[in-house]
């Protein structure tokens, strides 16, 4: 089983260009999400989609747009990267049911450097 | 808004011996759960544990297990006879009953002294 699988694992940009970084989970999960991890920060919610057509904002959404594309993809854009996006982006899904301490199952991550 | 701290940056552990690191958190609600993370040097995050705020008894996984202080919002991790390939950041994580958001703690990183 894939899982959680994001590309690329590594990118440079320069200042001011644009990328998209794909996610995709092959586990029926209903719901998806976007962290970035920096160094002292932990992990911090850049966006979430509850389902298919739903996205919301997480802690950090500034200079980041997502699209839910279908149940599978979960996309996340920097539409002018800064410098200020240099960090490890991580996916991540999870079924939510009404009970139960559900887990989130984590893509491998993204090395975005900005120069 | 929730909040989870992990006051310990950087802790180390003698090969064999137990290691206990420390988790708090800040909620007003009384369902939730909590969940303690481990991402080695390959970067992949994994679960290590994961307590029902309900449960009163503490979960355990193997060599894993957790102190769950409900009342004073405290969450530890014990790993007893610690391995090498325990070496790694370790992440306390908080979510609400019904919520579909996980929030991180700044995480501790451990290392193994052979």
């Amino acid at each position: 089983n894939a899982g959680v699988t994001q590309t690329p694992k590594f990118q440079v940009l320069k200042t001011g260009q644009s990328m998209t970084l794909q996610c995709a989970q092959d586990m029926n999960h209903n719901s998806m999400y976007w962290y970035r991890q920096d160094p002292g920060m932990g992990l911090r919610l850049i966006y979430y989609s509850a389902s298919e057509g739903t996205t919301d904002k997480g802690e950090v959404p500034n200079g980041y747009n997502v699209s839910r594309l279908n149940k599978r993809e979960f996309s996340l854009r920097l539409e002018s990267a800064a410098p200020s996006q240099t960090s490890v982006y991580f996916c991540a899904s999870m079924q939510v049911w009404s009970s139960g301490a559900n887990v989130l199952t984590f893509g491998a991550g993204s090395r975005l450097t900005v120069l | 808004a929730q909040t989870v701290t992990q006051s310990q940056p950087e802790m180390s552990v003698q090969e064999a011996e137990t290691v206990t690191l420390s988790c708090t958190y800040d909620t007003s609600e009384s369902d939730y759960y909590l969940f303690w993370y481990k991402q080695p040097p390959s970067r992949q995050m994994i679960l290590v544990i994961r307590q029902e705020a309900y449960k009163q008894q503490n979960a355990t996984e193997n060599r894993f297990s957790v102190n769950f202080q409900k009342a004073a919002k405290s969450f530890s991790l014990k790993i007893s006879d610690s391995q090498l390939g325990d070496a790694a950041m370790y992440f306390c994580a908080y979510r609400t009953f019904g919520n579909e958001k996980l929030t991180f703690g700044t995480g501790t990183r451990l290392t193994i002294i052979p």
